[in-house]
């Protein structure tokens, strides 16, 4: 099956920083999505983006789906954005699974 | 329009026991599928439901099953409880089949086995 892994598995930010987050995977996909787990436990839809690059606030997205990695920006950190970062794609060979990559745990201190 | 439901947000049983889940999709939404969080494995597939049949399944031993309503509600079922399977259980829904949409996740519940 497809292989998912996500870089760097942890990362500690001051406040107003800037980082990515590194998704590879080992086949096509026909799905990727970038989430963000809450302290809480839910899982927050950040971008759907098998391909291309999307923007929303200080939030950007880029999938090189011919490369098989996406990257997620994220601008200006603020605490709040502390949490689990997770990748999960579909392949083009699936049945209907989606597969999640291990996480980045970011802390943003004030 | 209103988010993924999922009920109840925490239980705890014992080893043996049997527990029953619930998730209620977003309205139009007719693909539910079923996850199980640990610290240990990660986010893990357990199956996908589209129009009341099951589509695909994870492995997971027959302990776990889940059917969905014709509402597009779904259960999921945990028989003879291990301590293993203290989890957090994610229900995500959208609205077609096969993951090539936007997958919206709820809140989880927060399953104990003692």
């Amino acid at each position: 099956g497809i292989q998912v892994e996500q870089s760097p598995p942890d990362l500690i930010l001051q406040e107003g920083a800037n980082s990515t987050l590194r998704c590879n995977f080992s086949d096509s996909v026909n799905n990727l999505q970038w989430f963000h787990q809450n302290p809480w436990g839910q899982l927050i839809n950040l971008f759907y983006i098998p391909s291309g690059t999307k923007q929303n606030g200080r939030l950007s997205a880029t999938t090189v789906a011919t490369e098989r990695y996406s990257l997620l920006y994220i601008s200006s950190s603020q605490t709040t954005d502390s949490g689990v970062y997770f990748c999960a794609v579909s392949w083009m060979d699936s049945s209907y699974k989606l597969i999640f990559g291990s996480g980045t745990r970011l802390l943003v201190r004030p | 329009k209103a988010g993924v439901t999922q009920t109840p947000r925490y239980l705890i049983k014992t080893r043996g026991q049997q527990v029953t889940l619930s998730c209620s999709p977003i309205s139009g939404h007719r693909s539910v599928s079923w996850y199980q969080q640990t610290p240990g494995q990660g986010l893990q597939f357990l199956f996908e439901y589209f129009s009341e049949t099951q589509r695909n399944k994870g492995n997971f031993p027959g302990r776990f099953s889940g059917r969905q309503f014709s509402n597009s509600r779904s259960e999921m079922n945990v028989s003879t409880l291990e301590l293993g399977d203290s989890a957090l259980y994610l229900c995500a829904s959208s609205l077609s089949l096969g993951f090539t949409d936007t997958q919206y996740f709820g809140p989880g519940t927060r399953l104990t086995v003692l």
